[in-house]
């Protein structure tokens, strides 16, 4: 089955400084990779995601990045703020026209400072 | 958010009893999910549902029971509880069609088992 590794495990930047988090997957038929965070206590909330026929995904001050080849995608927060403090999670799956499977990296805990 | 409700909230159980968490959405969504969330695992899926009447198995399925006899209720089941089913639960939904891939929470149940 697929395997998404998630790094780093934890992340400090200083508010205005910008956040990477990057995943690697196993299994190249995925083809969907989204990214969801989670605030301490609350559920996982879906923040942007990508399909494999797309090198790149923006929305605002968050971006997604897909490499097929290298079979790596990554989260690019600009211009932190405090409240990007969260943990934040990717995941990849395949649709193949049912349920969306997904299997989730470890999480990365990402703190903002003033 | 207020679409999909899970309850209860928290649940304290013994070893050995049978407990049941209840997922409700209202959004008619086709698929339903259950994961667990733990410490260093992320996010794993235990079952999901395509439909009414339709369910197969996650990543980890054992020791879990789930039924879906209407579209908008996904329950799942610890027959006999572990403490290893100490954790929080987290139930999903997503839609049909194009927007199948995008995988809406539920605010969580923390359950533990003494």
């Amino acid at each position: 089955g697929e395997n998404v590794e998630q790094h780093p495990s934890t992340l400090s930047v200083q508010e205005g400084d910008s956040a990477v988090i990057k995943c690697t997957y196993s299994d190249s038929a995925s083809n969907y990779f989204p990214w969801y965070k989670q605030e301490l206590g609350k559920r996982p909330q879906l923040i942007i995601d990508i399909r494999s026929n797309v090198g790149e995904k923006k929305d605002q001050r968050i971006a997604v990045t897909l490499n097929k080849t290298a079979k790596h995608f990554s989260l690019h927060i600009t211009e932190t703020q405090p409240e990007d403090s969260a943990v934040y999670f990717c995941a990849a799956s395949q649709n193949a026209g049912t349920a969306s499977k997904l299997t989730f990296g470890t999480g990365t805990r990402l703190q903002v400072t003033l | 958010d207020a679409g999909i409700t899970q309850s209860p909230r928290y649940k304290i159980t013994e070893t050995g009893r049978q407990v049941t968490l209840m997922c409700h959405q209202t959004w008619s969504h086709s698929y339903m999910f259950w994961y667990r969330q733990d410490l260093g695992h992320g996010l794993r899926l235990i079952y999901y549902s395509a439909a009414a009447d339709i369910t197969d198995k996650g990543e980890v399925p054992d020791g879990y029971v789930v039924s879906r006899s209407k579209t908008e209720n996904f329950p799942l089941t610890l027959e006999s509880a572990t403490r290893s089913q100490t954790s929080v639960y987290f139930c999903a939904s997503s839609p049909s069609g194009d927007r199948s891939y995008e995988q809406y929470f539920g605010p969580g149940t923390r359950l533990t088992v003494t």
